[in-house]
């Protein structure tokens, strides 16, 4: 199985730019999630879905869109880039039974807005 | 809202020795599940052990453990004959069953002294 796979993993935008980080997963999870990572931080929650056609907002959800129209499927749009948003950005996904509790983490995807 | 507190920004301990990490969670719920993630350099997410909260018995994963204190809300991570590639942040998170939501604590970064 390849997992959770994010592309791409390195990108540099202008400020004001529009991008997706795109996300996939083969294991069939309902629950998927995006974090970003500020250097010598931790995980914040930026959005997450609990299956195809659900999606709520994290913790740090400003300047962010995500849409789930299939279960594999998690893009994050950012729209007009600014230097706040230079992060690494993580996808990751998990099963929704309760006893599941493993979540599979993507490899991040660097994140440069100059 | 549920918060993931780790106190120690930076810890480090000699190769062979052993090492505690800390972490301090905040909750209503009564049922939930912790967490500890290690992050290497390569910036991968790797499950080092969890922790039902309805279990007593503490979880063990080989030379990892965990303290589990539920009154006092504390979830401690023990690293036992510390080896150079334990060297890595180590991620607190928090996870509770009426909730989808993964919260990640700030990270300790461990150093490995040889």
């Amino acid at each position: 199985n390849a997992g959770v796979t994010q592309t791409p993993k390195f990108r540099i935008l202008k400020i004001g730019q529009s991008m997706t980080l795109q996300c996939t997963q083969d294991m069939n999870h309902n629950y998927m999630y995006w974090y970003r990572q500020d250097p010598g931080m931790g995980l914040k929650l930026i959005y997450y879905s609990v299956g195809a056609g659900i999606t709520d907002k994290g913790e740090v959800p400003n300047g962010y869109n995500v849409s789930r129209s299939t279960t594999e499927d998690f893009p994050l749009r950012l729209e007009l880039a600014a230097p706040s948003q230079t992060s690494v950005y993580f996808c990751a996904s998990r099963r929704q039974t309760a006893l599941e509790n493993t979540i599979y983490f993507g490899e991040g995807s660097w994140l440069t807005v100059v | 809202a549920q918060t993931v507190t780790q106190s120690q920004p930076e810890m480090s301990v000699q190769e062979a020795e052993t090492v505690t990490l800390s972490c301090t969670y905040d909750t209503s719920e009564s049922d939930y599940y912790l967490f500890w993630y290690k992050q290497p350099p390569s910036r991968q997410m790797i499950l080092v052990i969890r922790q039902e909260a309805y279990k007593q018995q503490n979880a063990t994963e080989n030379r990892f453990s965990v303290n589990f204190q539920k009154a006092a809300k504390s979830f401690s991570l023990k690293i036992s004959d510390s080896q150079l590639g334990d060297a890595a942040m180590y991620f607190c998170a928090y996870r509770g069953t009426s909730y989808d939501k993964v919260i990640f604590g700030p990270g300790t970064s461990l150093s490995v002294i040889p």
